[in-house]
């Protein structure tokens, strides 16, 4: 089974500057999917950003881009313009049939 | 489309008893995981459906625990009897599964289950 690993368990941020979140994670699959879910303290599981294999392109959704080096096996998250609101765990994922999750970051945006 | 809806919401029940969860997934949707998250260890898979049919559950920690699709958008996840270690809150996602691959997963709100 693929693993995805989260090296950083706790990070935080200014509000209005940028963080940065890692992931790597391990397959031998050519073409998959990875993404980043955020889990406030509400519980929900709330989808952030996509990332298909076989897209060279980083995937954006305006404030939250990745940086996917598919030969490094990385997918990082970069929150830019950080917001209170931002202040949750957040989870990349590696989906090829099923998906699976790394241990998460708890990232804390302080005012 | 109201999502995924997971009920209870929240379940107390005392070691011994039997305690089903129940998922509905999005309309359209062929693909169901079901999800134990607990603070020791993480996010567990635990049983995944494509079109009804159980693909991998090997997750599934103990004979104890079973999961059903008895129908395309409906699925069950029991636990028989129930002991204080299962503790923990219970996702369900769904997703559309084609040849090429899933869509991303979209989450219920989950069961927060205690066994007393």
């Amino acid at each position: 089974a693929q693993t995805v690993t989260q090296s950083q368990p706790e990070m935080s941020v200014q509000e209005a500057e940028t963080v940065t979140l890692s992931c790597t994670y391990d397959t031998s699959e050519n073409n998959y999917y990875l993404f980043w879910y955020k889990q406030p303290p509400s519980r929900q599981m709330i989808l952030v950003i996509r990332q298909e294999a076989y897209k060279q392109q980083n995937a954006t959704e305006n404030r939250f881009s990745v940086n996917f080096q598919k030969a490094a096996k990385s997918f990082s998250l970069k929150i830019s313009d950080s917001q209170l609101g931002d202040t949750a765990m957040y989870f990349c994922a590696f989906m090829k049939g099923d998906m699976r999750f790394g241990a998460g970051t708890r990232l804390t945006v302080k005012p | 489309d109201a999502g995924v809806i997971q009920s209870p919401r929240h379940e107390v029940t005392e070691m011994g008893q039997e305690v089903t969860l129940r998922c509905k997934l999005i309309s359209g949707h062929n693909s169901l995981f079901w999800y134990r998250q607990t603070m020791m260890r993480g996010l567990e898979l635990l049983i995944y459906f494509n079109n009804n049919v159980p693909i991998d559950d090997s997750g599934m920690p103990e004979d104890r625990f079973s999961a059903k699709m008895p129908n395309a958008s409906f699925s069950t996840l029991k636990i028989q009897p129930s002991e204080p270690r299962d503790s923990a809150v219970y996702f369900c996602a769904s997703s559309l599964w084609r040849q090429q691959g899933n869509t991303e997963a979209f989450f219920g709100q989950g069961t927060r289950l205690t066994v007393v």
